[in-house]
């Protein structure tokens, strides 16, 4: 079935430097990759998504990047700030309103002062 | 402001008994929903979509008849945990489809945290 992989599941950077965090799938079918962020004891807030039709997105100082040959897609988070700290997780769905979206195992980002 | 509101946040209940935890739909009508269950430190894991007036669809490995679902309304769906266990505790977080920019995507409740004692 499908399958999302993430790397790295930690991850500390020092307060200002940039964070990438990496996911793979396996439905080539997938044309919608969320990206979420979760805070302790809250449900994921959307952060940032791009669809199939595009390679980048950028939102201030988030960027994600998708490869669809490869099947690889990647968040990047410059300038981080201690408020990024939190899990992160990436997601895909074969993308309509009543398609499932498959979560990537998440990634402990801290960041430290 | 919240798109998708779960209740309650947060129930203790005794092993046996049932619980309902109810997810509503604020900003849009959802004929389909989804309930999702996280155990600490791991990732969202389907359980099943929940259809508007028809029944729900269920991942494999997950037992209908132990966690019954029902969309009464295009904004309100229900999942109740029957004869609940301490395995089952879990955090249980629904999600509705909805537009962000005009672009269709999906948002997810603030979670409820089941604890069985």
């Amino acid at each position: 079935g499908e399958n999302v992989e993430q790397h790295p599941s930690t991850l500390s950077v020092q307060e200002g430097d940039s964070a990438v965090i990496k996911c793979t799938y396996s439905d080539s079918a997938s044309n919608y990759f969320p990206w979420y962020k979760q805070e302790l004891g809250k449900g994921p807030q959307l952060i940032i998504d791009i669809r199939s039709n595009v390679g980048e997105k950028k939102d201030q100082r988030i960027a994600v990047t998708l490869n669809k040959t490869a099947k690889h897609f990647s968040l990047h988070i410059t300038e981080t700030q201690p408020e990024d700290s939190a899990v992160y997780f990436c997601a895909a769905s074969r993308y309509s309103s009543a398609s499932k979206i498959i979560f990537g195992s998440g990634t402990r980002l801290s960041i430290r002062p | 402001g919240a798109v998708v509101s779960q209740h309650p946040s947060r129930v203790i209940c005794k092993s046996g008994t049932s619980v309902k935890i109810e997810c509503r739909s604020l900003d849009f009508q959802a004929t389909t929903m989804f309930w999702y269950r996280q155990f600490p430190k791991q990732s969202l894991m389907l359980m099943a979509t929940s259809n508007e007036g028809s029944k729900a669809t269920y991942e494999q490995g997950v037992e209908k008849d132990k966690f019954l679902i029902n969309h009464a309304s295009l904004t309100l769906s229900t999942l109740t945990v029957t004869s609940a266990h301490p395995e089952d505790s879990s955090f249980y977080i629904c999600s509705t489809p909805g537009l962000a920019g005009g672009l269709e995507t999906q948002y997810f409740g603030p979670g409820t945290r089941l604890l069985v004692l």
